[in-house]
């Protein structure tokens, strides 16, 4: 099993849908991260987080620590934010991230 | 103009050939790590380092080798002891326990 899972693998919504991008893991973590990477390769760190929420624009970020879960939510989706979203853990020791497999989405006009 | 590079962003390689990839930061980070990633599997960590004339394997570092001289610079060697390199790698940037800031990407193909 791997350490990070995320869910669902790929994703086609409808343009203005509310998406939620789920990512569980079962290490102890010292912070999550939410990672986009566009069709071209290059990967943008969008949040880290350690608790709580975070909103940044569209996006929310949420992490339950006693839960060992996050979720993504894209609200007003659009086309631009077709990608692969990545979910990843910093270990609880060292500096080494843990990365899920990603999420392909799609968002179609 | 701040940033991480990468070059080149295609690279091939004829079997049985070592080659290097260059890495650069100007982000005055500590950390620099490098990245593996295949179709349809996460990254994985080949090797990463915290500070000058340091690093460490990651979790698939056999068949390649790196040096950290320069807090900026992070070359990878891909040998020929690598037995399945073709992939996209990816090189990436930190301050110890903060986010990490990632390259452009270098894919590399054998021919």
């Amino acid at each position: 099993k791997n350490e990070v899972e995320q869910s669902p693998q790929n994703l086609t919504a409808q343009e203005g849908e509310f998406i939620t991008i789920n990512c569980s893991y079962s290490v102890g973590i010292s912070a999550l991260h939410w990672l986009q990477q566009h069709p071209g390769g290059g990967i943008v760190s969008l949040f880290m987080l350690s608790s709580g929420k975070k909103k940044h624009g569209r996006l929310i970020a949420t992490i339950n620590i006693q839960e060992k879960h996050s979720s993504l939510h894209i609200t007003a989706s659009h086309p631009r934010d077709s990608a692969v979203y990545i979910c990843a853990v910093s270990m609880e020791y060292g500096n080494k991230l843990v990365f899920g497999a990603g999420t392909i989405l799609r968002v179609k006009s | 103009d701040g940033g991480i590079t990468q070059s080149p962003k295609y690279l091939f390689r004829k079997e049985g050939q070592n080659v290097t990839l260059s890495c650069e930061q100007n982000l005055n980070h500590d950390a620099m790590y490098w990245y593996r990633q295949d179709p349809g599997q996460g990254l994985r960590l080949i090797y990463y380092s915290q500070i000058v004339n340091d690093f460490q394997k990651g979790d698939i570092a056999e068949g390649y080798s790196v040096s950290r001289e320069k807090k900026e610079s992070f070359p990878l060697t891909v040998t020929s002891a690598q037995k399945n390199p073709t992939a996209f790698y990816l090189c990436a940037s930190s301050f110890l326990g903060t986010r990490q800031f990632f390259g452009p990407g270098t894919r590399l193909t054998v021919l």
